[in-house]
């Protein structure tokens, strides 16, 4: 499966700024994602990162709020905006691998707390 | 919309076999997944169903039964390291985008 990494790994940010995270992966992927985890909860789906144009948003989120790259076929960016401790959270990239299925891969996460 | 449910924590003993449930109701369907994930990690891939029946992957089996809406992952032999969350999710019609259950935290105790 394809290699994916994520960075920062973690970060700690005031209230009212940005932070922004990268995920790298190591071949070309049709279909990249963004999912937050808050702390004891499962996975949410943010946005569909595609390459080319406007990222697809699930119901709830906003792009002025999460704005999102996907400049080409190995990278995407997440931006987390005017951050309050409400996004304190585990933010993770997935991609969709599998010839003959829907096979999502995740990257290492990238754990935000916002004081 | 979709509705994913499964019990919320599972404990059982090194060496036994457990298994995790899972029903759900979707507009649409197009694959069950399992994922696992260790306190702290990312979740990792651990089974993909489409069709009805049993997939089996070494230790680990998942069924799906389309028109009961149901899976269940089976753990046999079970170690410590198997103590993690099991994660259930459903990728809907026409969809790559996945929707997760709640998760299921197993500990496995000596």
């Amino acid at each position: 499966s394809a290699v994916i990494s994520q960075k920062p790994s973690r970060d700690i940010c005031q209230r009212g700024t940005s932070l922004t995270i990268q995920c790298q992966v190591d071949s070309q992927v049709t279909m990249m994602f963004w999912y937050r985890q808050q702390p004891g909860q499962s996975l949410t789906l943010i946005a569909t990162a595609n390459q080319g144009s406007e990222a697809t948003y699930e119901s709830g989120f906003v792009i002025d709020k999460f704005p999102i790259s996907r400049p080409n076929l190995t990278f995407s960016t997440l931006t987390v905006s005017n951050m309050s401790p409400e996004d304190s959270s585990i933010y993770l990239c997935s991609v969709e691998e599998g010839q003959a299925s829907y096979e999502q891969y995740f990257g290492p996460g990238t754990r935000l707390t916002v004081t | 919309g979709q509705n994913i449910d499964q019990p919320t924590e599972m404990t059982a003993t090194e060496g036994a076999i457990v298994q995790i449930n899972c029903t759900y109701q979707t507009s649409g369907f197009n694959g069950l997944f399992w994922y696992q994930q260790h306190a702290g990690e990312a979740p990792t891939f651990l089974s993909y169903n489409v069709l009805d029946g049993l997939e089996e992957k070494g230790r680990f089996s998942s069924f799906l039964s389309r028109s009961k809406g149901y899976s269940y992952l089976l753990l046999k032999e079970l170690q410590m390291k198997d103590s993690a969350s099991y994660l259930c999710a459903v990728s809907g019609a026409g969809s790559y985008q996945l929707t997760f259950g709640k998760g299921t935290k197993l500990s496995v105790i000596p």
